[in-house]
């Protein structure tokens, strides 16, 4: 089967640092997607990981390690307006195709 | 900057009614998606299209569902007969390329059946 695992909820102060982590298990990986999505708000794109390593932007990092079915996302100099949800989602192929699976999401409270 | 629009941004429906949910990608990208929300639950994948072609699709986007591209610039999502369950965020995006392009989601559309 597929599954996607990450913590429901964080909170961290503002200016700090945290790692939201996001486990999977799925056939046929091509990729893993990180975003982030405020309240009644769309989705926006924060990250892609296809190969084992760290992505850096900005104040976003993103790691993968794909032998462990694995990835994590650091924010950093943590702000107000970072208290979101961040999804993880993978792309998978299932039954001989590909789809794009997602967790349910790590809520995080930033404050002051 | 270009953005994805979707229309409208609330539709209500009964039950066993037929509804299209209107998207405009952005004008370069190749790719485009359905995905859906219910209220409180996680991002679902419904189908992704490219070339006028049904790319990759969910369990979910059983025969119920369909998706058109009727000209340069729209792109569709038609529920034939609407369940309860139906109810949720429906969420275009567009990417230039698949996999590890950016996908760009609009700002969805609410539907409620009931």
């Amino acid at each position: 089967g597929q599954n996607i695992d990450q913590p429901t909820e964080m909170t961290a102060t503002e200016g700090a640092i945290v790692q939201i982590n996001c486990t999977y298990q799925t056939s046929g990986f091509n990729g893993l997607f990180w975003y982030q999505q405020h309240a009644g708000e769309a989705p926006t794109f924060l990250s892609y990981n296809v190969l084992d390593g760290l992505e850096e932007k900005g104040r976003f990092s993103s790691f993968l390690s794909r032998s462990k079915g694995y990835s994590y996302l650091l924010l950093k100099e943590l702000q107000m307006k970072d208290s979101a949800s961040y999804l993880c989602a993978v792309r998978g192929s299932f039954s001989g195709t590909y789809k794009y699976i997602f967790g349910t999401g790590t809520r995080l409270k930033v404050l002051a | 900057e270009p953005e994805v629009t979707q229309t409208p941004s609330h539709q209500v429906t009964q039950m066993g009614q037929e509804v299209i949910l209107r998207c405009v990608p952005i004008s370069n990208h190749l790719y485009f998606y359905w995905y859906r929300q219910i209220l409180g639950q996680k991002v679902e994948f419904l189908v992704s299209f490219y070339n006028n072609e049904i790319s990759e699709k969910s369990e979910i986007f059983d025969d119920q569902f369909s998706v058109e591209r009727p000209d340069g610039s729209n792109f569709t999502l038609k529920i034939r007969s609407t369940k309860l369950e139906d109810s949720a965020m429906y969420f275009c995006a567009s990417s230039e390329a698949t996999a590890s392009y950016e996908q760009y989601f609009g700002p969805g559309t609410r539907l409620t059946v009931t």
